[in-house]
């Protein structure tokens, strides 16, 4: 069974970079046809899809935050991971990756862990 | 690019059926179909219900079905439980010049 794992800081300071990873176990991040991505919750902004990164390393990014994220795979250690810069309070949320289809839909997903954005 | 349109709640009694709607446009919706539902009881991460319109995931009751009408996506919980209290989103694939994806607003599914 796949499971999906987030790691990173909890609290992050205004204008500096939001930096998390997924850890992907059960299978394999090369597997063909599969789209790795970040999807992020909260209250004022609902579900938001963030960016995804497909398994052979193409990236696809929300264009209302692509200028300020970026997703990376290392299939060494069988991860993918999100970096969003300049952050701001209205950055934080619930932050959930995910496995998806080739049809781009969230098919699994991580627990989510809470990124707090202040000072 | 806008989020899909819930309503924001719907309550039905054991055994009922309830219909949750999704409104997109042209663009997402009405295009593509690429639509899903999730559920998410409190605390926990978003669960697929429904891929690509109608398709239900191994694992998922047949009392859970999607349609699809023009701009309008359907999910439609039939003989209600109470384990099927949670929120639903709905979500569709949207394209302008390269992927991107849209979730609906969440509906509140109350089983009375």
């Amino acid at each position: 069974q796949l499971q999906l794992q987030e790691s990173g800081p909890g609290l992050v300071k205004p204008s500096e970079t939001l930096s998390l990873t997924c850890s992907v176990s059960g299978g394999s991040i090369s597997s063909s046809n599969y789209y790795w991505g970040w999807i992020r919750q909260s209250p004022g902004r609902g579900l938001e899809w963030i960016g995804s990164i497909y398994y052979s390393g193409s990236t696809f990014y929300n264009p209302s935050l692509q200028s300020r994220v970026t997703v990376s795979l290392d299939t060494s250690m069988n991860q993918f991971s999100l970096r969003l810069t300049s952050v701001t309070a209205a950055d934080t949320a619930v932050y959930y990756c995910a496995r998806q289809r080739d049809d781009f839909s969230p098919e699994y997903w991580g627990q989510g862990t809470l990124v707090t954005v202040s000072s | 690019q806008s989020a899909l349109t819930q309503p924001p709640s719907v309550s039905g009694s054991p055994g009922q059926s309830v219909t949750i709607s999704c409104t997109g446009t042209s663009s997402d919706v009405g295009s593509y179909n690429r639509v899903c539902w999730y559920q998410q009881p409190p605390g926990t991460a978003p669960k697929l219900m429904i891929y690509e319109v109608s398709n239900r995931p191994s694992g998922v009751p047949d009392r859970f079905s999607g349609s699809k009408s023009g701009n309008t996506a359907s999910l439609t919980i039939s003989g209600l439980q109470a384990e099927d209290e949670a929120d639903y989103y709905c979500s569709s694939y949207t394209r302008s010049s390269t992927h991107n994806y849209v979730f609906g607003t969440g509906t509140k599914v109350t089983v009375l």
